[in-house]
């Protein structure tokens, strides 16, 4: 099954500073999604992109749409310890007779102190 | 509210041994999930249900079977369990496929050795 690529794999960030991820596919999906995984918990979703080129904030996250709706990012500005978890992407698209929705591989933050 | 609740939390099972995870939501959602997430595989559906009396294979089906006798239970089973099953389960509802957000539980951590 395809999975969404997602980079870095892993960072290891200073409390303050910013960090900024980014999810691509080789197709074209109709909604764009980001989800946060605290440890031992499960995904919550943080921003729901839904037009390409679109831009979302959500707090200090920010969140875009490419314009050729095969990719998208995610910022988020001066970073704090609780930011620390694994952020997922997520892509939906309509196949016609289903919906499907695909996840990143996701990206694991680290924030020191 | 209680929203996606998964039982058992912790689990571990010898190779060909047979379990049964349970979901419950208390969102009346009409749509729940099962998920595997692997280090750096991110999150594959297994199957999913669109309704009361409804089941569907996802991505990675093989291994396991599901039933949704109530809308608001959910069930995992495992057969005959492998090694390659040794995972962390999610269980997910959402109130209609497509641009609804998934809510996740809090995961089952399964080993089988």
């Amino acid at each position: 099954g395809q999975q969404l690529n997602q980079s870095p794999q892993s960072m290891f960030i200073q409390e303050g500073e910013d960090v900024s991820m980014n999810c691509t596919s080789s197709s074209i999906f109709n909604t764009w999604l980001w989800y946060k995984q605290d440890p031992g918990e499960g995904p919550v979703l943080l921003i729901a992109l839904y037009k390409a080129g679109e831009l979302t904030s959500n707090g200090r996250l920010t969140a875009q749409f490419g314009i050729t709706r095969k990719d998208s990012f995610l910022n988020i500005s001066a970073s704090i310890p609780s930011d620390v978890g694994i952020y997922f992407c997520a892509g939906h698209k309509y196949t016609g007779t289903a919906s499907k929705l695909t996840f990143g591989t996701g990206t694991r933050l680290q924030v020191t102190l | 509210n209680a929203g996606v609740t998964q039982t058992p939390k912790f689990r571990v099972l010898k190779t060909g041994q047979s379990m049964t995870l349970l979901c419950a939501q208390d969102m009346n959602h009409e749509y729940m999930y099962w998920y595997r997430q692997d280090p750096g595989m991110g999150l594959r559906l297994i199957h999913y249900s669109v309704g009361e009396g409804t089941t569907a294979k996802g991505e990675v089906p093989d291994g396991y079977n599901v039933s949704r006798l109530k809308k608001q239970n959910f069930l995992l089973g495992l057969e005959s369990a492998a090694p390659s099953q040794t995972s962390v389960y999610f269980c997910a509802s959402s109130y209609w496929q497509g641009l609804s957000p998934l809510h996740f539980g809090n995961g089952t951590r399964l080993t089988v050795t």
